[in-house]
């Protein structure tokens, strides 16, 4: 069975551009969430989609963040514009429904200059 | 959001068993109990989780005290792969979103 999918693995870009992720999960999986993780720190949910639906965006800084899962499949993270304290790794999971095993991909390390 | 309390940091020698603590006072009667583990350079991957009673699978077991505020996780021959940080993760079925919070985990580092 195939993994969730990210895209790029690393990226580096100077303040104030933008960038983007993508995520492909697991066939079948409902349930997609975005994570940050800071150095150090444990991942940060930043916002959980149920099939195309946003549950839960509360972590979400949208003046800058923006996230969308249009077909209910994959589903792409946006940064506009981008701060020094976005450097991060951002994590894709998805889940059969909310509150089974998630299933994580590699993420996409972002250094922001 | 019920939190969990973990050590920072554990040592364990390749082939004995280690159990890592987790504490979670504030837990609901609603809340499962969850155990991550994050390989460097990897995403976190499950490793077990219950709601009451002690769970067993092929990779671990977990031990849920009486009163739920407390869990341990237990690895019953550590071998140099096991070496991660453990997160140990309340859910909440009320929320719909079973949102899981992490915290700052237990880095466990295994001695050959």
């Amino acid at each position: 069975e195939a993994g969730v999918a990210q895209s790029p693995r690393y990226k580096i870009i100077e303040k104030r551009q933008s960038v983007a992720f993508w995520c492909n999960p697991i066939s079948g999986h409902a349930t997609l969430y975005w994570y940050q993780q800071i150095l150090g720190q444990g991942p940060k949910l930043l916002i959980q989609f149920q099939n195309n639906g946003v549950v839960d965006d509360s972590q979400l800084p949208k003046d800058r963040f923006s996230a969308e899962r249009l077909k209910g499949v994959d589903s792409t993270l946006k940064i506009q514009p981008a701060k020094l304290e976005d450097s991060a790794v951002y994590l894709c999971a998805s889940s059969f429904l909310p509150g089974y095993e998630q299933f994580f991909g590699p993420g996409t390390r972002l250094t922001v200059l | 959001d019920a939190k969990t309390t973990q050590p920072n940091s554990m040592e364990s020698n390749e082939e004995e068993p280690v159990h890592l603590p987790c504490n979670h006072s504030t837990i609901s009667g609603t809340d499962y109990i969850h155990w991550y583990r994050q390989l460097p350079s990897q995403g976190p991957e499950y490793v077990i989780h219950g709601l009451t009673s002690n769970v067993n699978n092929r990779m671990a077991s977990l031990a849920i005290a009486e009163d739920r505020k407390s869990s341990t996780l237990i690895l019953h021959r550590a071998t140099l792969r096991d070496a991660a940080v453990y997160y140990c993760i309340l859910s909440s079925a009320d929320s719909g979103t079973y949102k899981y919070i992490f915290g700052t985990g237990t880095r466990l580092k295994v001695l050959a």
